[in-house]
């Protein structure tokens, strides 16, 4: 069974510069997904970045980037910039990608969140 | 266009009490799931279904049932509340021939007592 883990509970950074956040994954799989989500204390799930895993090339949107190393089953994310708008949980979701018949139905197994807080 | 929506947002049980959570799409999507998300946890798999008419378990079912009677809705019932169950609950659902994301509701708290 595939499992997700973020070894950091809790993170801070001051606004404007960086921070990264961890996650690690264990699967046997050659296929899959890999999501950061942000979810504010308005509990609201929100999608800040994917990757597929047959991709090499790390997937960046805005501030918002990865580091995405296979072979380590590594993903990170790291936040540039940093805003107050960005204090919140994070969470890293993995999907596997054996396709609708292969049994998954595209459920997201989560790891358990990384509480991230911005100093002004 | 909603979204995703759920009813109610929050919700105070007493132990033994039964209950349904709603939740609707209007995106026309197959495949929805209901998950549940305890303090210091990430979202956990309930149930979920891939069409009307039907359900399959998650990772943690014990204790609640679901029916998809229509396609653009989805229902989580508890039919015995119990404390463990206090956590809050998030429905999402999916296009499968899209290949990406989950849309997910606001979630609802519920408390059992």
């Amino acid at each position: 069974a595939q499992t997700v883990t973020q070894s950091q509970p809790e993170m801070s950074v001051q606004e404007a510069e960086t921070v990264t956040l961890s996650c690690t994954y264990d699967t046997s799989e050659s296929d899959y997904y890999l999501f950061w989500y942000k979810q504010p204390p308005s509990r609201q799930m929100i999608l800040v970045i994917r990757q597929e895993a047959y991709k090499q090339q790390n997937a960046t949107e805005n501030r918002f980037s990865v580091n995405f190393q296979k072979a380590a089953k590594s993903f990170s994310l790291k936040i540039s910039d940093s805003q107050l708008g960005d204090a919140a949980m994070y969470f890293c979701a993995y999907r596997s990608d054996r396709g609708d018949y292969g049994g998954s139905q595209g459920n997201l197994i989560f790891g358990k969140g990384t509480k991230l807080s911005v100093k002004p | 266009n909603a979204g995703v929506t759920q009813t109610p947002k929050f919700r105070v049980l007493k132990t033994g009490q039964s209950m349904t959570l709603l939740c609707a799409q209007d995106m026309n999507h197959e495949y929805m799931y209901w998950y549940r998300q305890d303090p210091g946890m990430g979202l956990r798999l309930i149930h979920y279904s891939v069409g009307e008419g039907t359900t399959a378990k998650g990772e943690v079912p014990d204790g609640y049932n679901v029916s998809r009677l229509k396609k653009q809705n989805f229902l989580l019932g508890l039919e015995s509340a119990a404390p463990s169950q206090t956590s809050v609950y998030f429905c999402a659902s999916r296009d499968p021939t899209g290949r990406y994301e989950q849309y997910f509701g606001p979630g609802t708290r519920l408390t059992v007592t």
